[in-house]
């Protein structure tokens, strides 16, 4: 799972600016997944991306969020004007199909975000 | 109430012991992932399970479709087992959402 990588490692950010989170996919993955963990929670589904395209974006709150995947480069996940209640570690998943019985996803390390 | 319940929620152990973790859930899934969480790392998939037994070094998963219930085993544990395990299922209807427990805090003292 080394292959998934995510930068930041850890973000900081004040209230009223803007967070963007990357993902690179393993190579030969176009399916990404972002998932959100709060504080003593566990992690929650936010949005399913295929190159180019946002296949499920149900847990993404309605506003302030965006996630894309462009044809190239990394998986970006915009936070915007960023609250206290958005310091969470956000992790990404890839796979090489988005299929039911797809092998395990592989998940990256994380970004940890602290709004202050 | 969590459609995905792990138990114990915390486990101490002593160095060697046999470990297991169970997860239940309350639907039909199409599948279901044991992953393991360092601390202040990131996620490590484990498992990914539909039926029966998968083995990988100390580690067992197994799972019981009918019963909805599976376990993972970590055999001569060893203090860098330590960790949170998680249990998360996919959903019959969904081929993408995982569906999350909360997590098993392990703790392998030496």
């Amino acid at each position: 799972n080394a292959g998934v990588m995510q930068n930041p490692r850890h973000l900081v950010r004040r209230r009223g600016q803007e967070a963007r989170l990357r993902c690179s996919p393993m190579k030969g993955h176009s399916h990404v997944y972002w998932y959100r963990q709060l504080p003593e929670e566990g992690l929650k589904f936010m949005v399913y991306l295929q190159k180019e395209n946002i296949i499920d974006e149900s847990g993404m709150p309605k506003e302030r969020f965006s996630a894309e995947f462009p044809k190239e480069g990394p998986s970006i996940l915009r936070i915007q004007q960023v609250v206290r209640g958005d310091s969470a570690a956000y992790f990404c998943a890839s796979s090489p199909t988005g299929a039911p019985r797809d092998p395990e996803a592989f998940f990256g390390q994380g970004t940890r975000l602290t709004v202050v | 109430k969590n459609e995905v319940e792990q138990s114990p929620q915390n486990l101490t152990a002593q160095e060697g012991e046999f470990i297991t973790i169970n997860c239940s859930y309350s639907v039909g899934i199409s599948a279901l992932h044991w992953l393991q969480q360092h601390p202040g790392g990131g996620i490590v998939s484990l498992f990914m399970l539909s039926s029966g037994k998968k083995k990988h070094g100390r580690l067992i998963a197994t799972i019981n479709i009918q019963e909805k219930h599976s376990s993972l085993h970590i055999t001569a544990s060893h203090p860098r087992d330590s960790a949170v395990y998680i249990c998360a299922v996919r959903y019959m209807d969904s081929n993408y959402q995982l569906i999350w427990g909360a997590g098993t805090k392990l703790i392998i003292k030496p």
